[in-house]
C-alpha cells in the first residue's frame, strides 16, 4: 500500500487562485518531499521538509508538516497555467532502506487561464 | 534537466521478449533507483543500488533484474515481458551533494504488444 496518500485526487482552479494539496502518511518519517510531474515527463523535485521542521517556503510554494497528525500540505500561491501538472508527496520512512522514497498516487492540478 | 539520463525514451516490444533500460546518474551520485509508473499501480519503487551494490528492493518482479556498473551507470533488465509490464520506467539518483533529494530522469516508455 502507498505510504503517502494525497488529497484531493484532482483539483481545478482559476489562474491566480491558491492551490492547497494535502498528503497523509502512515509511519514515522525522516522527511517528506513534494514532486511535480508534467504529463509523460519525469518527476521534478519541489521541496523537502524534515521531520523536525514545521513549515518551509520556496518561492510560491509553502509546505507544512504536522508529524502528530502524520500529514503535510503543499500550498501554491497565485497559481499559473504552467502549474498544471500532477503533484506527488513522497516519504522517507524511519527505519526504511536508505532514501527509499514511497510515493502517493498523486494529485492532478488543473489551472484554468 | 535533472542530470539523470535514460535510454531509450520509447520502446515497443512483443510479449515474451526481453529489454534492457539504461540509466546514467547525475555526476557524482552513488545511488541509483528504479521506479515503475503505471496508471493502475501508480509510482512503484523497484530497486536501489549504491556504489554497485544492491541496497534496497521494492516491488520488483523476479522476471526483472538490475545492476549498477563500476562507472555507476545502471541497467534494468525486463524479461518474459507481459502486456501488464507496459509502463513508464524511471531511473533516479541521489548523492551526498543532494542530501535526501532524489533526482529523476525523463523515463523510458515501454509498450508491450
Amino acid at each position: 500500500s502507498q505510504q503517502g496518500e494525497e488529497d484531493p485526487q484532482a483539483l481545478s482552479i482559476q489562474e491566480g487562485e491558491n492551490a492547497t494539496m494535502n498528503c497523509s502518511y502512515k509511519t514515522s518519517i525522516n522527511n517528506l518531499q513534494w514532486y511535480r510531474q508534467n504529463s509523460g515527463r519525469g518527476l521534478v523535485h519541489l521541496i523537502l521538509i524534515r521531520s523536525n521542521e514545521r513549515e518551509k517556503h520556496s518561492g510560491r510554494l509553502r509546505v507544512t508538516l504536522d508529524t502528530s497528525k502524520k500529514s503535510s500540505s503543499l500550498l501554491i500561491t497565485a497559481s499559473r497555467a504552467a502549474d498544471t501538472a500532477s503533484y506527488f508527496c513522497a516519504t522517507d520512512a524511519v527505519g526504511g532502506a536508505n532514501s527509499k522514497l514511497t510515493f502517493g498516487k498523486g494529485i492532478t492540478l488543473s489551472v484554468r487561464p | 534537466d535533472s542530470g539523470v539520463t535514460q535510454t531509450p525514451k520509447h520502446l515497443i516490444t512483443a510479449t515474451g521478449q526481453r529489454v534492457t533500460l539504461r540509466c546514467s546518474p547525475r555526476s557524482g551520485d552513488l545511488s541509483v533507483y528504479w521506479y515503475q509508473q503505471s496508471l493502475d499501480q501508480g509510482l512503484q519503487f523497484l530497486i536501489q543500488y549504491y556504489n554497485g551494490e544492491e541496497r534496497a528492493k521494492g516491488n520488483i518482479l523476479e522476471r526483472f533484474s538490475a545492476q549498477q556498473f563500476p562507472d555507476l551507470h545502471s541497467e534494468l533488465n525486463l524479461s518474459s515481458l507481459e502486456l501488464g509490464d507496459s509502463a513508464l520506467y524511471f531511473c533516479a539518483s541521489s548523492g551526498q551533494s543532494s542530501g535526501n533529494t532524489i533526482y529523476f530522469g525523463e523515463g523510458s516508455w515501454l509498450t508491450v504488444v
